[in-house]
């Protein structure tokens, strides 16, 4: 059975540090998604990460993926306030797109 | 076309009555998918359609819980005989061909039993 595992679960911190969010799954994947929630609100899809050793960037947000490793960090720099959200990675459990999620990081940016 | 639609966005209903939600997903998506979150869980995958095939409902949490997409367009998610267990967000999803691109979210239905 597929597992998604993400940690931390919560994490609080202050502006303009830079912190790593992990993802861990258990069986072997090509593929990986990350995506944001604000509260009450629905998901927003952040990177897709399509194989071994990819990489992406949008603004302050750095996603990888190893797959050897069954792990994928999302790494924020120097956060902002405006990053406060709560964090998921998903990973397809087939080629039907039928995704796993992990439980979430809610991350807390204080300013 | 704004995104994926769904209706209503808050339900409050009585325990064992019936509920239907509806997802419009955004134009020419040929794929739409139905998700259940909870509070402090990522979502939970229910089932997906492919046009007007649904490919997979073995996950589908039991048989009060069913599914359509009559033309291929729109879908709607019913539950029969509604509990407390069932309170929860219902997500909607649609994506395009090829499979290697993310899904869009609409903005869910929130589903209240008492």
């Amino acid at each position: 059975e597929l597992k998604v595992e993400q940690n931390p679960l919560f994490l609080s911190m202050q502006e303009g540090k830079n912190y790593t969010i992990y993802c861990n799954y258990s069986t072997t994947s090509d593929r990986l998604y990350w995506y944001r929630q604000d509260p009450g609100k629905s998901l927003e899809s952040l990177f897709v990460l399509l194989s071994n050793g990819a990489v992406k960037q949008e603004g302050r947000l750095m996603a990888s993926l190893d797959t050897k490793a069954r792990l994928s960090t999302l790494h924020i720099t120097a956060a902002v306030h405006d990053l406060s959200a709560t964090y998921f990675c998903a990973v397809p459990l087939d080629s039907n797109y039928q995704l796993i999620w992990g439980a979430g990081t809610k991350l807390i940016i204080k300013p | 076309d704004t995104g994926v639609s769904q209706d209503p966005r808050h339900k409050i209903t009585k325990r064992g009555q019936n509920v239907t939600f509806r997802c419009d997903p955004i134009s020419e998506h040929n794929r739409l998918y139905w998700y259940r979150q909870t509070l402090g869980q990522g979502p939970e995958f229910l089932t997906y359609f492919q046009n007007e095939a649904q490919l997979e409902k073995s996950r589908l949490l039991s048989d009060r819980f069913s599914a359509e997409r009559p033309k291929g367009s729109f879908s709607t998610l019913e539950i029969q005989r509604t509990e407390q267990g069932d309170s929860a967000m219902y997500l909607c999803a649609s994506s395009p061909r090829p499979l290697n691109t993310e899904a869009f979210f609409g903005q869910g239905t929130r589903l209240t039993v008492v």
